[in-house]
């Protein structure tokens, strides 16, 4: 079957604009994550779906960061005002529920100008 | 401390030897561990998942949990070019978060 599918795959975009990354999770999981990888390093968790609420988003680095999940199935990461420091891997995972393996997306490259 | 780390420099064996990866965390109420696979350039693949003390063995991979000493381990068997990757180690945190050491690279002579 399908598995976890971003896009854009790759963004470029100029410091202090505004950008959406989408998630479509694979069919019938109902937890949904996202996460950032910088290059040399594992991926760094940010928010964390279950359903359509976000059940933990410790991990957003600032108020720019906000991620939806309107219908339970497909999520977006917005990023408000975007930094030089955002640039990174953003990477989607889902899960058929809580403590079931995860498994991830392609990622999107966002690069930061 | 970090929840997770791996802190092993990249690993090159040969083709056909064996390649070992070490794992520690730090929260003692982790009950399982994953490892994924990640080629350079791609997104992390799940290769093994251990929830029990001991060994699970799938195929050339064995993964070795030790809750005691708090680590746990992937040996590669028989190892191959296509093995070549960096190794992430992965546990469960608070809401089924997943945290992540910094990865393992391995590269394969062949």
């Amino acid at each position: 079957g399908a598995g976890v599918s971003q896009t854009p795959s790759n963004k470029v975009t100029e410091k202090g604009k505004y950008v959406e990354l989408r998630c479509d999770p694979i069919s019938g999981h109902t937890a949904l994550y996202w996460y950032r990888q910088s290059l040399g390093q594992g991926p760094e968790f940010l928010i964390y779906f279950q359903g359509t609420g976000a059940a933990d988003d410790s991990g957003l680095p600032n108020d720019r960061f906000f991620a939806v999940r309107p219908e339970g199935s497909v999520s977006t990461l917005k990023i408000q005002r975007t930094e030089r420091g955002d640039s990174a891997v953003y990477l989607c995972a889902s899960s058929l529920s809580v403590a079931n393996e995860q498994f991830f997306g392609p990622g999107t490259r966002l690069t930061v100008l | 401390q970090k929840e997770v780390e791996q802190n092993s420099g990249p690993l090159s064996v040969p083709e056909g030897a064996i390649a070992s990866l070490n794992c520690t965390y730090s929260d003692r109420g982790s009950q399982s561990f994953f490892w994924y696979r990640q080629y350079s350039g791609k997104s992390p693949e799940l290769i093994m998942f251990i929830y029990s003390n001991g060994d699970k063995e799938d195929g050339r991979f064995t993964a070795q949990l030790n809750k005691a000493s708090q680590y746990v381990s992937l040996l590669i068997r028989d190892s191959q070019p296509s093995d070549s990757a960096t190794y992430l180690c992965a546990a469960p945190y608070g809401n089924n978060r997943l945290a992540f050491g910094k990865g393992n690279q391995v590269v394969v002579i062949p």
